[in-house]
């Protein structure tokens, strides 16, 4: 079975300054991986997703994400960071295949504040 | 616009009570899921369906139920044997890997 790991609960920065989210994932095939974002109350919005090809994936809102095969890791970054980014951030792994084929499974959530 | 909707936004219930929360979509998915969201954890797994008439447990199914009978619904009921409903509820759909989420119902144990 897959699984994420988001080692960071809570994350603080300042506006304009840079952004790093880290992911590692376990799955025995190549995964298909999702970064959504989350506002108080509010449902998932994806960010960006990566099934295969080009190893750097480019998002909405100006964030991409990294796959790095050899490190099991998924990271999220931004290069400059908006107070409206504050907002909870989620992972996620898909199976390729098998019996978690259509299953989504979901990090712990990473809380991003952002000071002015 | 297509889209998920689920109802109510903030449901109260009793202890003892069942409480059914409802999860509707129109962009013709054949699959639907239901998550639980507790703060720290993520969101957690409950039920899903690949196919109308059938639906297999997730990881935390003990103490819900689902059925699918339309394409369009997949209602989740919260029943009393649920030791701590108190969470936040998101509805689902996918078409092969695309997600799409409704915007959650927040169940309240008074």
């Amino acid at each position: 079975a897959q699984s994420v790991t988001q080692p960071d609960i809570h994350i603080t920065v300042s506006e304009g300054a840079s952004l790093e989210l880290r992911c590692n994932y376990s799955y025995g095939a190549t995964p298909y991986l999702f970064w959504y974002v989350q506002s108080p109350g509010q449902g998932l919005q994806l960010l960006l997703k990566y099934f295969s090809g080009d190893t750097l994936v480019q998002g909405i809102k100006g964030f991409e994400a990294e796959f790095k095969r050899s490190q099991s890791s998924f990271n999220l970054r931004k290069p400059s960071v908006h107070w409206s980014d504050a907002a909870e951030y989620f992972c996620a792994v898909g199976a390729s295949g098998g019996t978690s084929y259509g299953k989504l499974t979901f990090g712990q959530g990473t809380i991003l504040t952002v000071h002015p | 616009d297509g889209g998920i909707t689920q109802s109510p936004k903030y449901l109260f219930r009793k202890e003892g009570q069942n409480v059914t929360l409802s999860c509707e979509q129109n962009l013709n998915h054949d699959a639907m899921y239901w998550y639980r969201q507790d703060p720290g954890q993520g969101l957690r797994l409950i039920y899903y369906s690949q196919i109308v008439n059938d639906f297999q447990k997730g990881d935390i199914a003990e103490g819900y139920s689902v059925s699918r009978e339309k394409k369009e619904s997949f209602p989740l009921t919260v029943t009393s044997a649920q030791k701590n409903p108190t969470a936040f509820y998101l509805c689902a759909s996918s078409i092969g890997q695309s997600w799409y989420f409704g915007p959650g119902t927040r169940l309240l144990v008074l």
